[in-house]
């Protein structure tokens, strides 16, 4: 079965400053997509970025850009120049090529200080 | 409405009471989902309908909790006899097309908060 980890419950980072959430995962596939949602109290689920694990470029969407180390199993979301409307819980999710559901981590708490 | 809707926004129920959950998908939109968000379980996959192909029910908790999806459309999620345990948001999400077709970018609706007494 697959897992997705994200092992910082909380993190924190200045205003405009950059900052790094990690994300390992377990599979025995070699194809799949990777995903982070964001989600702030309003409840609602949105997608910052997806990767797919055939393509060795990372993904990049304006300030959120992804670290993806395939053989590592690790896909960490870097957000830069934060903004206070990114403070959110981020939850890094995996899905099969070949499937449907997504599993997701534990998430991540950031909060973003002005 | 252009995104996944749900409704009620908020349920409280008494220990035993059956409620159902309403989830109206993006129009055109072939897949929809159910997950589950608890504070003890983090979010979990529930039931996957595709078109007309029987429901992937596989991540149902008990025989307490049924969906059924009418047209192809609209969604409900049934839960009888709840309890407390059942106390958790109920996110829906809806898709194009059918698994193995691209990423099929999953977009959410707002959640039910469900509160059993």
């Amino acid at each position: 079965a697959q897992t997705v980890t994200q092992s910082q419950p909380e993190m924190s980072v200045q205003e405009a400053e950059t900052v790094t959430l990690s994300c390992t995962y377990d599979t025995s596939e070699s194809d799949y997509y990777l995903f982070w949602y964001k989600q702030p109290p309003s409840r609602q689920m949105i997608l910052v970025i997806r990767q797919e694990a055939y393509k060795q470029q990372n993904a990049t969407e304006n300030r959120f850009s992804v670290n993806f180390q395939k053989a590592a199993k690790s896909f960490s979301l870097k957000i830069s120049d934060s903004q206070l409307g990114d403070a959110a819980m981020y939850f890094c999710a995996y899905r099969r090529t070949s499937g449907s559901r997504l599993t997701f981590g534990e998430g991540t708490q950031l909060t973003v200080n002005p | 409405g252009a995104g996944v809707s749900q409704s009620p926004s908020n349920k409280v129920t008494e220990k035993g009471k059956d409620v159902e959950l309403r989830c109206d998908p993006i129009s055109g939109h072939t897949a929809l989902y159910w997950y589950r968000q608890s504070l003890g379980q983090g979010l979990e996959f529930l039931i996957y309908f595709q078109g007309n192909s029987a429901p992937d029910k596989s991540g149902l908790p008990s025989d307490r909790f049924s969906a059924e999806r009418t047209g192809g459309s609209v969604s409900t999620l049934t839960i009888q006899r709840t309890q407390q345990e059942d106390s958790a948001v109920y996110l829906c999400a809806s898709s194009l097309g059918a698994r193995g077709q691209g990423p099929g970018e999953q977009f959410f609706g707002p959640g039910t908060r469900l509160t059993v007494l």
